[in-house]
């Protein structure tokens, strides 16, 4: 099947600074998107969810932006703190395929003191 | 506590034994998925369930593994005959229902084969 990427595996930024995740993905029919945070031992975690109708969507501190003309999905984290240090997975459902998602490789956010 | 919950949390097993693990799901929820993730990986899917109907199998899930979900409530993943390329750390998800698709995931089971 088609497969959600990431630009890049490791991501550092400062505590306090805003940090960006980018996300790539092949299939043009996917019309539901999440973002997880993981940490280690510990499964994916909910961060915030958009559909295809939709090109931004806000929660607590964080903000996905989808733009469905390069297949493109970005999260974005307001004044990373220590606590946002994971992995994060992208991950896209397209319900004419099937009622799995498909998660990309994931990105290791490091924040620095 | 009423999030998914699995059991065991951590199992080591020597090749060609049997495993079998459990996962209960957020309460009410239909939908009910296994998924496998290696390390540095994302999660791959497995198998679903509505209620306790499996809807969908994976590639991935071979003869050798089989879910079963019998009350539509709490599901088992079984591995026949494990092998160490079994290691990893099995996932299980709920959603609420067909339109209401978010997963929300247990903490794991982590599979060591030796």
């Amino acid at each position: 099947g088609e497969s959600v990427g990431l630009h890049l595996p490791t991501l550092s930024v400062q505590e306090g600074d805003n940090s960006i995740i980018n996300c790539a993905y092949s299939n043009s029919a996917s019309d539901y998107f999440i973002w997880y945070k993981q940490e280690s031992g510990k499964g994916p975690q909910f961060i915030i969810d958009i559909r295809s109708n939709m090109d931004k969507r806000q929660g607590q501190r964080v903000t996905v932006l989808l733009n469905k003309t390069v297949k493109h999905l970005s999260l974005q984290i307001a004044a990373t703190q220590p606590g946002d240090s994971a992995v994060y997975f992208c991950a896209e459902n397209d319900r004419n395929y099937g009622q799995n998602f498909v998660f990309g490789p994931g990105t290791r956010l490091s924040v620095l003191p | 506590d009423t999030g998914v919950s699995q059991d065991p949390r951590h199992k080591i097993t020597k090749r060609g034994q049997n495993v079998t693990f459990r996962c209960d799901p957020i309460s009410e929820h239909n939908r009910l998925y296994w998924y496998r993730q290696t390390l540095g990986q994302g999660p791959e899917f497995l198998t679903y369930f509505q209620n306790e109907a499996q809807l969908e199998k994976s590639r991935l899930l071979s003869d050798r593994f089989s879910a079963e979900r019998p009350k539509g409530s709490f599901s088992t993943l079984e591995i026949q005959r494990t092998e160490q390329g079994d290691s990893a750390m099995y996932l299980c998800a709920s959603s609420l229902s067909e339109y209401q698709e978010t997963q929300y995931f247990g903490p794991g089971t982590r599979l060591l084969v030796l």
